[in-house]
């Protein structure tokens, strides 16, 4: 079975710093894919960043980037220049490829982030 | 475009009784997915239903089940509620296929609040 692996439950930055959250995943799939999803206090999920397990060239969205290291299984989130709006859970998901179908989700138990004026 | 509405936004039962929660899903999404998000424990799958069937179902007892209606719309039903029950159920929506979009094809609802006492 697939599991998925924050192993930092909580995190802190100085707003304008830069921040990185971590998450490991195991699998025997070879094609999958990886995502990062934020989760205010209003709840909803709401999709940062997304990797393809195919593609070696690592993700990046604005100021959110990903360091993707498929022999290691590790797919690290990186916040530059955080602002006080990034304080949320963030949590790490992998999705084996179901071929036609999206298929559910695999979440890790999320890493509380914190920014400080 | 209406998002995915999940309804009611809380809920409070006795332990033994039923619960029944409503998630109605994205227009043209086929797919819905179940969550339960509790305290500590991340997003832990449920359940997903594509085109009125289960697609497949996380670790959890039997008396969750839950269906989909032709008009995709889904419930999740439990039976014998205990007080660990108590979580937030978080339902999502995602299209056939692997579709590409600023969220992936996944949309998440604000969720249930479901106590226990």
């Amino acid at each position: 079975a697939q599991t998925v692996t924050q192993s930092q439950p909580e995190m802190s930055v100085q707003e304008a710093e830069t921040v990185t959250l971590s998450c490991t995943y195991d699998t025997s799939e070879s094609d999958y894919y990886l995502f990062w999803y934020k989760q205010p206090p209003s709840r909803q999920m709401i999709l940062v960043i997304r990797q393809e397990a195919y593609k070696q060239q690592n993700a990046t969205e604005n100021r959110f980037s990903v360091n993707f290291q498929k022999a290691a299984k590790s797919f690290s989130l990186k916040i530059s220049d955080s602002q006080l709006g990034d304080a949320a859970m963030y949590f790490c998901a992998y999705r084996r490829n179901y071929g036609g179908s999206q298929g559910n989700l695999i979440f890790g138990k999320g890493t509380k982030l914190s920014v400080k004026p | 475009e209406a998002g995915v509405t999940q309804s009611p936004t809380h809920l409070i039962k006795t332990r033994g009784q039923q619960a029944t929660l409503r998630c109605s899903p994205i227009s043209g999404h086929t797919s819905v997915y179940w969550y339960q998000q509790a305290l500590g424990l991340g997003l832990q799958f449920l359940l997903w239903y594509d085109e009125g069937e289960e697609r497949n179902r996380g670790n959890f007892p039997p008396r969750f089940s839950g269906r989909q209606f032709p008009n995709y719309s889904s419930e999740l039903n439990v039976n014998a509620l205990e007080l660990e029950d108590s979580a937030l159920y978080l339902c999502a929506s995602s299209p056939w296929g692997t579709a590409h979009g600023s969220n992936y094809g996944y949309t998440f609802g604000s969720g249930t609040r479901l106590t226990v006492v």
